[in-house]
């Protein structure tokens, strides 16, 4: 069964640090790949979205990741945090075939950001 | 004009009750979700319908009914409430023949079974 772990449950940082979140998938075929954002009481929106081409994508607000097929990882990055990047940020994954379209989900990371 | 809506927002019920959440998406998606985010923000696919048609039923008890009278619109009955039933439930809407697409979410349904 596919499957998305992310590794860190909960991370602080200061403001203007340098972020790093990780996710890995379980899945052999193609897949699309996702992170989201969910700010506090609010609904996931999407951060960006890897589907072929280029491993490196960027996304909004300054965010990017890099997929490495060989380590089935899609780890996001941004150079430096601010305060308002705290949130929830979940990988997702959406494999291949027929599928109806499900996302896949990973445990969710929340990223506090101290002024 | 809010792409994927739902009603209501917040919902605080008795065990025993039956409720229902509406959902309706105006962004011309053939393809509609409903995810069951728990306490511990771990989010999981209940149903999935596609132009009207149930595509996805994951484990899900039986007390919970989705129905779509229309691709643009998938509501969630749930008879005899159950405490563990109290989560945030999220909406959501793609195209799925752009199966690479993402998905639109809704605003989410804080369910609260007392």
């Amino acid at each position: 069964a596919q499957s998305v772990s992310q590794h860190n449950h909960h991370v602080i940082l200061s403001e203007a640090a340098s972020l790093e979140l990780g996710c890995n998938y379980s899945y052999g075929g193609t897949v699309n790949l996702f992170w989201y954002v969910q700010y506090p009481g609010q609904h996931l929106q999407l951060l960006l979205k890897y589907f072929s081409g280029d491993p490196l994508v960027k996304g909004i607000k300054g965010f990017e990741a890099e997929f490495i097929k060989s380590k089935f990882s899609f780890n996001l990055r941004k150079p430096s945090v601010q305060w308002s990047d705290t949130a929830e940020y979940f990988c997702a994954v959406n494999a291949g075939g027929n599928q109806g379209g499900k996302l896949i989900f990973g445990q969710g990371t929340e990223l506090s950001v101290k002024p | 004009d809010t792409a994927v809506s739902q009603t209501p927002k917040y919902l605080v019920t008795q065990m025993g009750n039956d409720k229902s959440i509406k959902c309706e998406q105006n962004l011309g998606h053939d393809t509609m979700y409903w995810y069951k985010q728990d306490s511990k923000k771990f989010l999981k696919i209940m149903f999935s319908y596609n132009n009207k048609e149930l595509i996805i039923n994951e484990t899900v008890p039986n007390r919970f009914s989705p129905k779509s009278p229309d691709k643009a619109h998938l509501n969630l009955h749930i008879n005899s409430l159950e405490l563990g039933d109290s989560a945030v439930y999220f909406c959501a809407s793609s195209q799925l023949a752009l199966s690479n697409y993402g998905y639109t979410f809704g605003s989410g349904t804080r369910l609260t079974v007392v």
